[in-house]
């Protein structure tokens, strides 16, 4: 059984690009959720996406947004980067309906400057 | 809106001790409640889930129990490790949210000494 990847581990971006983070869900698992997590905080939920839809968002502006594909896997793109961008962002796989909780990835470490 | 606490946000033990870490949540309308550990600069290794119709759940040396009506859980590990060193998260799972859009506490920095 494959975990949840995402790619790149880490970037260093310039503030006003613009950056795209993918995820590979668990095998068999149809739902991705994606979080970002500030130095020193918990996760805070930006959005989840179910059959290629995004299905809730927290509160994160427009510029951040997402797609899924057919086979599950996820982009997470943000525009007009801030400094206050700056995180890890983590990906969380998992099966709709079933409470049978989240799994994550390692996470890819976004430095804006 | 949810909350999620997390007391206390860091604690040192020397190695052996059984040790109690306290999550509570303001929202009682859950799916359930996992416990996460994260190493630094890693992503988030689940611990334990407890779904809501659930008291506690083990797995080896680790415990945790849910009581919804007041809102709390409690991770306790027994005979700690170095190896245990590490932050520790719960997250809860809100109905209102649907489903697997987690809610989380902003952790305990747990040290465990030789």
């Amino acid at each position: 059984e494959t975990g949840v990847t995402q790619s790149p581990t880490h970037l260093i971006k310039t503030r006003g690009q613009q950056v795209t983070l993918r995820c590979s869900s668990q095998s068999g698992h149809n739902t991705v959720s994606w979080y970002q997590q500030a130095l020193g905080q918990g996760p805070q939920f930006i959005f989840q996406y179910y059959r290629e839809e995004e299905n809730g968002r927290g509160n994160f502006p427009p510029r951040f947004s997402g797609l899924q594909f057919p086979n599950y896997s996820s982009e997470l793109n943000v525009n007009a980067l801030e400094l206050d961008d700056s995180a890890l962002y983590l990906c969380a796989s998992s099966v709709s309906g079933t409470g049978l909780g989240q799994y994550f990835g390692p996470g890819t470490r976004l430095t804006v400057t | 809106k949810q909350e999620v606490t997390q007391i206390p946000a860091a604690l040192s033990v020397p190695e052996g001790e059984n040790l109690v870490l306290n999550c509570s949540f303001t929202d009682s309308a859950i799916y359930n409640l996992q416990w996460f550990r994260q190493d630094p600069g890693k992503g988030l290794t689940s611990l334990l889930l407890i779904q809501s119709s659930q008291r506690e759940q083990t797995s080896g040396r680790l415990n945790a129990s849910l009581d919804k009506s007041s809102g709390r859980s409690t991770l306790y590990i027994a005979a700690s490790q170095p190896g245990d060193s590490a932050t520790y998260l719960c997250a809860v799972d809100l109905i209102t949210g649907g489903g697997n859009k987690l809610t989380f506490g902003t952790g305990t920095q747990l040290k465990v000494e030789l």
